[in-house]
């Protein structure tokens, strides 16, 4: 069984530019979740999809971040524009259900660095 | 409030020797329990879990935990390290089922000396 996939695995840009990262969950995983990991702690969520609906974006700084599921499948996280504590490891993660075990299966993040 | 508290932000152990990661936790409900290691450049594997039962909980490379209720703790153990083992390790507390976020540790970073 394939893992989550995340792309890139490394980005740099520079302030106020646009990033965009993708991920692919597990097939059938009908939960998705981003999680955002400064160094030096740990991952805290910022989004929180069941299939092509959001669940839970309490915590996204909706002023600069978006993200989407539209098919219920694969998902976009965007920062426009950056910002220099945006810089940290982007990690998605699935899970089969809403209602199942609370097992989240992770990818191996998106390293970015703002300058 | 939930949370959890890891409190060695980083260890230092002998290949060959014994391991204790410590984990507290505050939680409203019943907890369900969850260790998760990182090796560097990836990401989060789930080493083991705890939802009831029996409170000696056998995860994966050897590793367990255990959960003592009267403690709020869920400590990592492992009789022998491995020079591979290090990695950071994170503790996390979640809700059984349903859409409530877990909430993790900061994190205890192990180094493992030959």
């Amino acid at each position: 069984e394939a893992g989550v996939a995340q792309s890139p695995r490394y980005k740099i840009i520079e302030k106020r530019q646009s990033v965009a990262f993708w991920c692919n969950p597990i097939s059938g995983h009908a939960t998705l979740y981003w999680y955002q990991q400064i160094l030096g702690q740990g991952p805290k969520l910022l989004i929180q999809f069941q299939n092509n609906g959001v669940v839970d974006d309490s915590q996204l700084p909706k002023d600069r971040f978006s993200a989407e599921r539209l098919k219920g499948v694969d998902s976009t996280l965007k920062i426009q524009p950056a910002k220099l504590e945006d810089s940290a490891v982007y990690l998605c993660a699935s899970r089969p259900s809403i209602n199942g075990a609370y097992e989240q299966y992770f990818g191996p993040g998106t390293r970015l660095t703002v300058t | 409030a939930q949370s959890v508290t890891q409190p060695d932000i980083h260890i230092t152990v002998s290949e060959g020797a014994s391991l204790e990661l410590r984990c507290n936790y505050s939680y409203g409900a019943t907890p369900y329990l969850f260790w998760y290691v990182q090796s560097p450049g990836q990401g989060l594997q789930l080493l083991l879990k705890y939802f009831s039962g029996d409170t000696l909980v056998q995860g994966i490379k050897g590793f367990e935990a255990e959960f003592k209720r009267s403690q709020s703790s869920f400590n990592l153990r492992k009789p022998s390290v491995h020079w591979s083992d290090a990695a950071e390790y994170f503790c996390a507390v979640g809700p059984a089922s349903g859409n409530t976020p877990l909430v993790f540790g900061k994190g205890t970073r192990l180094s493992v000396i030959a």
